[in-house]
């Protein structure tokens, strides 16, 4: 398998711009996570999902942020507007199982100037 | 939540010694991962290990989850070994499976 596949590997975008980040998970996993790393407050969980359900959504930092999974082989990640403050690194993991391992994308870079 | 602390922060190693990382919680967890975060950024997986000892070539896990801690152990260092350490819990039981994750020790091997 590949792993999980992410894309873009890097953003730069300017503030009030829509960004979408986009996640396929490995095949046969049935969670999907997805994270934000940052200096100031380390690796976040965002939000995470369950056969392409959201289950937990309470890291999503505020109503500009949005996540979907239409299919059990792709999850995107919002900002609508994005401000500099979201610059951070985001990645997506995947489980089978919710306490299974979690294997990690190689994640976004995301700069909002 | 569950409070994840890491120790030491920093670490620095001469090629070829050994070394143990930490990890401390607050709660009880059925979920415990050890992930190496490379220079490049990349996050992989290390351990699964919510007790117990596992071990995998140099690298070997060990949690006393009664305790409330783990331990990573790296043996023979190599410069590929640099990078951040992190540990992540979480507790199903709690009703979600977030993982939270440790602030990690920076780990520099030199040759």
């Amino acid at each position: 398998d590949a792993g999980v596949i992410q894309s873009p590997r890097h953003e730069v975008t300017e503030m009030g711009q829509e960004v979408t980040l986009r996640c396929k998970p490995i095949s046969g996993h049935d969670y999907l996570f997805w994270y934000r790393q940052t200096m100031m407050r380390g690796l976040e969980l965002l939000i995470y999902f369950n056969n392409n359900v959201p289950i937990d959504d309470s890291g999503m930092p505020e109503d500009r942020f949005s996540a979907k999974m239409p299919n059990a082989s792709f999850s995107t990640l919002k900002i609508q507007p994005s401000e500099p403050r979201d610059s951070a690194v985001y990645f997506c993991a995947s489980s089978f199982l919710g306490v299974g391992t979690q294997y990690f994308g190689p994640g976004t870079r995301l700069t909002v100037l | 939540g569950i409070q994840v602390e890491q120790s030491p922060p920093d670490l620095i190693l001469q090629e070829g010694a050994n070394s143990t990382l930490r990890c401390n919680f607050s709660d009880s967890v059925n979920n415990l991962q050890w992930f190496h975060q490379n220079p490049w950024g990349q996050l992989i997986n290390l351990f699964y290990i919510p007790s117990g000892t596992k071990q995998n070539g140099r690298l070997s896990a060990t949690t006393v989850a009664t305790e409330r801690y783990s331990l990573l152990y790296i043996s023979s260092s190599q410069t590929t070994d640099s990078g951040v350490y992190f540990c992540a819990v979480g507790d199903s039981g709690a009703g979600s499976y977030q993982l939270t994750f440790g602030k990690g020790t920076k780990l520099s091997v030199i040759p």
